[in-house]
C-alpha cells in the first residue's frame, strides 16, 4: 500500500511551548490529508482536514489557534500543537487517501 | 446515537476458530467501509474495504457489507494469537475521505 510517514513518533515537551508533527506521503501526491487524535482506550477523532495551498478545515470543538495546520506541498502537511498543556497528551495520528486511507505510524506527545 | 457502532469487547475466541466482528453505521448515504486493526501504541493498519453489498474476501479475513441493514461485519477465519489488536470499523463521509471511526472492539485469541 502506500506510504504516509510521519514524525516525530515520540515527543515530549514542557507546558507552554510548542510542538511540530510532520507527516509526508512518500509515494504519492496527497492533495488531502488528515489529522486525527486518539486518547487512551478510545478511537480516533477526526480534528481537522488539511487541504495543499488552502486553510484546514477543523471539526466543531477543534481549537484551530491552538493546533495550527499547514499544508504547503502535495506531499507534507504539519500539525503544530501551541501552548502545549497536559491535556494536549495524546496519540497524534495523520493519513493521507490514495485510493483507500494510510495512516502515519502516529506521534506520542507527552505534555509534562 | 453514535455515527459508527462497535461493540468495544473483548471478544475472546480460541485459536484456530472464527472470529465475528460487528459494525453499525447511521448514515444511510455512506458508500465506503473500512476495516483497521491497530496494534497497542502504534497506528492503524487497512485491513480491508468494502464497498458493494455482499462479501469480500482477502485470505482469511472476509468483509460482510449489508447497505439496508446499515451493518458491516469482518470475518476472521483461522483465527491467531497474532491476531489479537483491536479492530477499527470506519465509514466514510460522503466522498470526501474523510473517516468516521467506530471505538473499535479488542479481539484476544488465545493459544
Amino acid at each position: 500500500g502506500a506510504v504516509v510517514s510521519q514524525h516525530p513518533s515520540r515527543v515530549i515537551c514542557k507546558s507552554g511551548t510548542s510542538v511540530k508533527i510532520e507527516c509526508r506521503s512518500l509515494d504519492f501526491q496527497a492533495t488531502t490529508m488528515f489529522w486525527y487524535r486518539q486518547f487512551p482506550k478510545q478511537s480516533l477523532m477526526l480534528m481537522a482536514t488539511s487541504n495543499e495551498g488552502s486553510k484546514a478545515t477543523y471539526e466543531q470543538g477543534v481549537e484551530k489557534d491552538k493546533f495550527l495546520i499547514n499544508h504547503a506541498s502535495l506531499t507534507l502537511s504539519t500539525l503544530t500543537v501551541t501552548s502545549a498543556h497536559p491535556e494536549d497528551s495524546s496519540f497524534y495520528i495523520c493519513s493521507a487517501r490514495f485510493e483507500e486511507a494510510f495512516f502515519g505510524q502516529g506521534t506520542r506527545l507527552t505534555v509534562v | 446515537q453514535k455515527e459508527v457502532e462497535q461493540n468495544s469487547g473483548p471478544l475472546s475466541v480460541p485459536e484456530g476458530a472464527i472470529a465475528s466482528l460487528n459494525c453499525t453505521y447511521s448514515d444511510r448515504g455512506s458508500q465506503s467501509f473500512f476495516w483497521y486493526r491497530q496494534y497497542s501504541g502504534k497506528s492503524p493498519e487497512l485491513i480491508m474495504f468494502i464497498y458493494s453489498n455482499g462479501d469480500k474476501e482477502d485470505g482469511r479475513f472476509t468483509a460482510q457489507l449489508n447497505k439496508a441493514s446499515q451493518y458491516v461485519s469482518l470475518l476472521i477465519r483461522d483465527s491467531q494469537p497474532s491476531d489479537s489488536a483491536t479492530y477499527l470499523c470506519a465509514v466514510n463521509v460522503g466522498n470526501t475521505g474523510k473517516l468516521i471511526f467506530g471505538q473499535g472492539t479488542t479481539l484476544q485469541v488465545k493459544p
